[in-house]
Formats: structure tokens, C-alpha cells, sequence
């Protein structure tokens, strides 16, 4: 069965304090993992995809990474308007542009 | 650009009533709509995929005569629950794959009172 996992499912951090989020994947066939970023209340708002192992991809303090086995999110020195959850997708070969999501990791980050 | 209109944001309904939501894209054609369902520190749950001009697929354990959904046109889609009850509320959120990715409404919060 394919199954997306995240971890942890909650972290504290203090402003400036780096960290990375893991999402880890049993799939069969990936043809693409996605980011989300969610704030309560409003829908997930796009932040990475990535395609192959070894890939990465920026955007301010997030960094993303990918092996054939999982993804991680780095977060570099986050201030607390980085607060929220933070979800992974994987889109699957065989699943039609359905995407499978994780439970999502929630990020709090104190100032 | 790729954007996804969902309307209502938030409703409150009495039990056994129906209500529509609505999702547009704005700025490309959705051939194809998601419909996630989500609870409170939950992950997104696909409940169904509509297609324009065809039938919707329906994820196991979704009763599709409560949950109608229709794919108008190329840029709308609408999830109707029918005769909701309590245990309906939730919050949904539609997807359309676009141009750049997979792009999400900003979701309806619904309470059935």
C-alpha cells in the first residue's frame, strides 16, 4: 500500500533555531513530491515539487531535498511568520493526478 | 497566476439541509477537481474527483448521494451536501492540477448545527 509519512508531527522552535522536517515515502512509481505550506483555516499554499532523487529546490529560509526513500524540509533560522503546517503530496504514476498527502508537521516557532 | 476561487469561506447550516460550495478556477481551465474533506489537525483526505462532462469518482467509504458533485464547466465545479448532519461538519477544499502544479482553494469551513 503506498503510504506517506511525516515527522514529527509537531515542533516548537525558537527564532533563529534551524531544523529540518522529514516526510518519508512507500511508493510504487513517484512521479512527483510536493510542499504545502497551511495556515489554519485557509487552504495549503504551494511551495516546492520535486521529481527526481537528488533534487533541491530554495525559497527564502526553506530548503527542500529529495532521495528515493524521503524528503526533507529544512528550515534556516525561521522567524515566527513561519508558523504553520507544513504538508508533503506525493503524485504517483499509476494513481491518475490523484496525490496522496501526509499527516503534515506542525510547525510553531517562538520569537 | 493558477487560481483556484472557493466560495462560500465559512456557513452554518441547520441539519437536513443542503449546501453548495463552490470552486472556480480563475485563470485556467480544471478538466479535472479534487475534493479533500479535513478535520481539526488532520492531514487532507481525498473524498472524490470530478471531471468536466463526465461522472465523478468517488473515493472508498464516500456516499456519493450525499455528497453530489458536479463539474459544470471548465472552470467550475460544485460539492453539494445533501440532508447534512452534525457529524458533516468539517472543512472541504478543492484542488485542480494547473499550469504550475497542483493549486488548492482557500477551503469552506462548515458547521451543521
Amino acid at each position: 500500500e503506498d503510504q506517506v509519512t511525516q515527522s514529527p508531527e509537531a515542533l516548537r522552535l525558537q527564532e533563529g533555531e534551524s531544523s529540518s522536517l522529514n516526510c518519508s515515502y512507500t511508493v510504487s512509481g513517484l512521479r512527483g513530491l510536493f510542499w504545502y505550506r497551511q495556515d489554519p483555516g485557509k487552504g495549503p499554499e504551494f511551495l516546492f515539487t520535486l521529481y527526481s532523487a537528488g533534487e533541491e529546490k530554495e525559497k527564502e529560509r526553506l530548503k527542500a531535498t529529495l532521495t528515493k526513500k524521503e524528503s526533507f524540509l529544512h528550515i534556516t533560522a525561521p522567524k515566527p511568520e513561519d508558523s504553520a503546517t507544513y504538508l508533503c503530496a506525493v503524485l504517483l504514476y499509476s494513481s491518475a493526478s490523484k496525490i496522496i498527502f501526509g499527516s503534515g508537521t506542525r510547525l510553531s516557532i517562538r520569537p | 497566476g493558477a487560481v483556484v476561487s472557493q466560495h462560500p469561506s465559512w456557513v452554518i447550516c441547520k441539519s437536513g439541509t443542503s449546501v453548495k460550495i463552490e470552486c472556480r478556477s480563475l485563470d485556467f481551465q480544471a478538466t479535472t477537481m479534487f475534493w479533500y474533506r479535513q478535520f481539526p489537525k488532520q492531514s487532507l483526505m481525498l473524498m472524490a474527483t470530478s471531471n468536466e462532462g463526465s461522472k465523478a469518482t468517488y473515493e472508498q467509504g464516500v456516499e456519493k448521494d450525499k455528497f453530489l458533485i458536479n463539474h459544470a464547466s471548465l472552470t467550475l465545479s460544485t460539492l453539494t451536501v445533501t440532508s447534512a448532519h452534525p457529524e458533516d461538519s468539517s472543512f472541504y477544499i478543492c484542488s485542480a492540477p494547473g499550469p504550475w502544479g497542483y493549486t488548492f482553494g482557500s477551503g469552506t469551513r462548515l458547521t451543521v448545527v
